[in-house]
């Protein structure tokens, strides 16, 4: 009964690096999605995905690249990262169609720190 | 856009009290509704949620919320807070079948004192 999983949980990075984060669903669902979470803005939506082989951007997109070459497997890259890309990140899931979209299964969040 | 909005940024309430945290939103025809709450360290677990009918919701851990369309509100309701109660609540307006527009709010933080 796992859920959403999220790795790392915590990184550190310095500017410039790249790296990925890694989230796994195991509830069959068709929509996934990556949010950062910053201090007084809620959660903003990065990237997410309908299905495999899809993914649109969401509200914060720049700098970030996505993939989901498996429909279990949704994907963050970040290509260089810079100290604004400092943040909680989460993945989410949900069941396609209707209201089910919107109900979303989050992960327990990855926490990234851009030196 | 749609857009939600929690004006509470911090509440502090005595255990065995009552509480209601304010959401309001804002979009153009009727929208779905949800509440989350973010335990420390933890991803967000869905309180409860609005999609159509009956404007008061039932929700896990004894929450309610309540749906009023001509104040574009959704606020949540406890009427006896419990210690575990303790922390971040969010607020989050969908528009009917759209998967990627789930906007939040910025989040309220609760405090429960002994």
């Amino acid at each position: 009964n796992a859920g959403v999983t999220q790795t790392p949980k915590f990184r550190v990075l310095k500017t410039g690096q790249s790296m990925t984060l890694l989230c796994a669903q195991d509830m069959n669902h068709e929509y996934m999605y990556w949010y950062r979470q910053d201090p007084g803005m809620g959660l903003r939506l990065i990237h997410y995905s309908v299905g495999e082989g899809t993914t649109a951007k969401g509200e914060v997109p720049d700098g970030y690249n996505v993939s989901r070459l498996k429909k279990q497997n949704f994907l963050l890259g970040l290509e260089s990262a810079a100290p604004s890309q400092t943040s909680v990140y989460f993945c989410a899931s949900s069941y396609s169609g209707g209201g089910g979209a919107n109900v979303l299964t989050f992960g327990a969040g990855s926490r990234l720190t851009v030196l | 856009a749609q857009s939600v909005t929690q004006p509470d940024i911090h509440i502090t309430v005595s255990e065995g009290a009552s509480l209601e945290l304010r959401c309001n939103y804002s979009y153009g025809a009727t929208p779905y509704l949800f509440w989350y709450v973010q335990s420390p360290g933890q991803g967000l677990q869905l309180l409860l949620k609005y999609f159509s009918g009956d404007t008061l919701v039932q929700g896990i851990k004894g929450f309610e919320a309540e749906f009023k369309r001509s104040q574009s509100s959704f606020n949540l309701r406890k009427p006896s807070v419990h210690w575990s109660d303790a922390a971040e609540y969010f607020c989050a307006v969908a528009g009917v079948g759209s998967a990627r527009q789930l906007t939040f709010g910025s989040g309220t933080q609760l405090t429960v004192l002994p």
